[in-house]
This record gives structure tokens, C-alpha cells and sequence, in this order.
């Protein structure tokens, strides 16, 4: 079946550093990947995705590009704050589209010190 | 707020009682999904509807587990007889499926405790 691993947290860093957050994911169709967050006390947003190999997804400074012959997605920021501290899920939908039910990795916890 | 709503936010019970959430999509939207997440772990896919049509469940959802969109908008999820286990943080997100994003939004979740 299909799956999402991706690095263990929590990772920690100072603020301006550049972040790489892995995922990798096994799925036996042609998925589209999604980077969700979910900052203390709020629910999953969208942070960003691709549908198709070699697509780069991009919001708030984030990027992830989608790596069809690594099977990769991995999740990059070239300068962090403080508020980017949150848990980060990498998810992919295997019918195309986003319309199904979404695979989760297990989520990286970031957390950005001053 | 037009976001997704769930109600409880949170629900103690003792086991082998029966319990039911409610989730309330974004108005116009056609799909409406529903998640287990439990501690350390990202959230596990159970069921979704498009309109009033459950049209898939996951292995997940055991037979304890039924869930309803009885007019094609709210939805409930009820658990009967809890165990342990199922002390869980369950999601509900929706998304408007024939748009160029099917974006899932999601809502804040019902914590369930089972005691």
C-alpha cells in the first residue's frame, strides 16, 4: 500500500538557518504531494503541493519539489523564523487530483529558537 | 468563521459507552472526509463522503465505526462500545472535488478519552 516516511523530529534550529525537512513515499499509482502544518492549537493547513513529477509547490518562503525518480518531496526554507515553529506532515492522495483520502507521514516537529 | 466546525472539542467517556461527533463542512463543498490521529502519529484516513454517499472506508473503520451524511452536508461519527484504543484526536476536513484544487480543509478535531 502507499506510504509516507519522513524524518524524525523534533528538529531544532536558530532563526535564519535554512531548513530541509526529508519525506520520501512509496504509492502504487501516479499521487500528488502535499506539505500540510499545524501550528500550536490550530488545525491542518495546506501549506503546499504538486501534482505531477518535477512540479515545485511553493507558499510562505517554503518550497518542496516533486521527485519522481527519488520518490522524494522533501520540504526547504531558506531562511526560518520564529512562528515557522509547528509540525509538518508530509501526505500524498494516490487517485489523482487530492480528492481521496489523504496517506500522512508520522510529522516533524520544528521548533525555531531566537 | 466559514471553516470546517466540530463539536465536542473534547469527550471523556468510559468504556463501552457509545459516543457521537458532528462535523460541519464548508458550505459548498461536495467532499467530506474524516481522520484518526493519535499521539506522535499523523492522521489515518477512515471514510469520506461525496454528497450523502459514503464511497469508501478504510480497513480502519471497524464495525463499531459508523458514520452519516444524511443530507449532504453535516456529518456525524459514532463509535459504539469504546475501547482504549480508540482514544484518539478525530479530524474532519471537506473539499470541493471539480475545482482546479481539491484542496482538504480541515477542522480542529474532537479529542476523544476513553477512560
Amino acid at each position: 500500500g502507499d506510504s509516507v516516511t519522513q524524518m524524525e523530529g523534533p528538529v531544532t534550529l536558530s532563526e535564519e538557518a535554512f531548513l530541509t525537512i526529508n519525506c520520501t513515499y512509496t504509492a502504487t499509482g501516479y499521487p500528488s504531494l502535499f506539505w500540510y502544518v499545524q501550528y500550536p492549537g490550530e488545525g491542518l493547513q495546506l501549506l503546499l503541493k504538486a501534482t505531477k513529477a518535477d512540479d515545485k509547490g511553493s507558499n510562505k518562503g517554503f518550497e518542496a519539489t516533486y521527485r519522481k525518480e527519488t520518490t522524494s518531496f522533501h520540504l526547504e526554507k531558506g531562511s526560518v523564523q520564529v512562528s515557522d515553529s509547528a509540525v509538518y506532515f508530509c501526505a500524498l492522495n494516490d487517485s489523482g487530483g487530492g480528492a481521496d483520502g489523504l496517506t500522512f507521514g508520522k510529522g516533524t516537529h520544528l521548533i525555531i529558537q531566537p | 468563521d466559514t471553516g470546517v466546525s466540530q463539536d465536542p472539542r473534547h469527550k471523556i467517556t468510559k468504556r463501552g459507552q457509545n459516543v457521537t461527533f458532528r462535523c460541519d463542512p464548508i458550505s459548498e463543498h461536495n467532499r467530506l472526509y474524516w481522520y484518526r490521529q493519535t499521539l506522535g502519529q499523523g492522521p489515518e484516513f477512515l471514510t469520506y463522503f461525496q454528497n450523502e454517499a459514503q464511497l469508501e472506508k478504510s480497513r480502519l473503520l471497524s464495525d463499531r465505526f459508523s458514520a452519516e451524511r444524511p443530507k449532504g452536508s453535516f456529518s456525524t461519527l459514532e463509535i459504539q462500545r469504546t475501547e482504549q484504543g480508540d482514544s484518539a484526536m478525530y479530524l474532519c476536513a471537506s473539499a470541493q472535488v471539480g475545482r482546479a484544487s481539491s484542496e482538504q480543509y480541515f477542522g480542529p478535531g474532537t479529542r476523544l478519552t476513553v477512560t
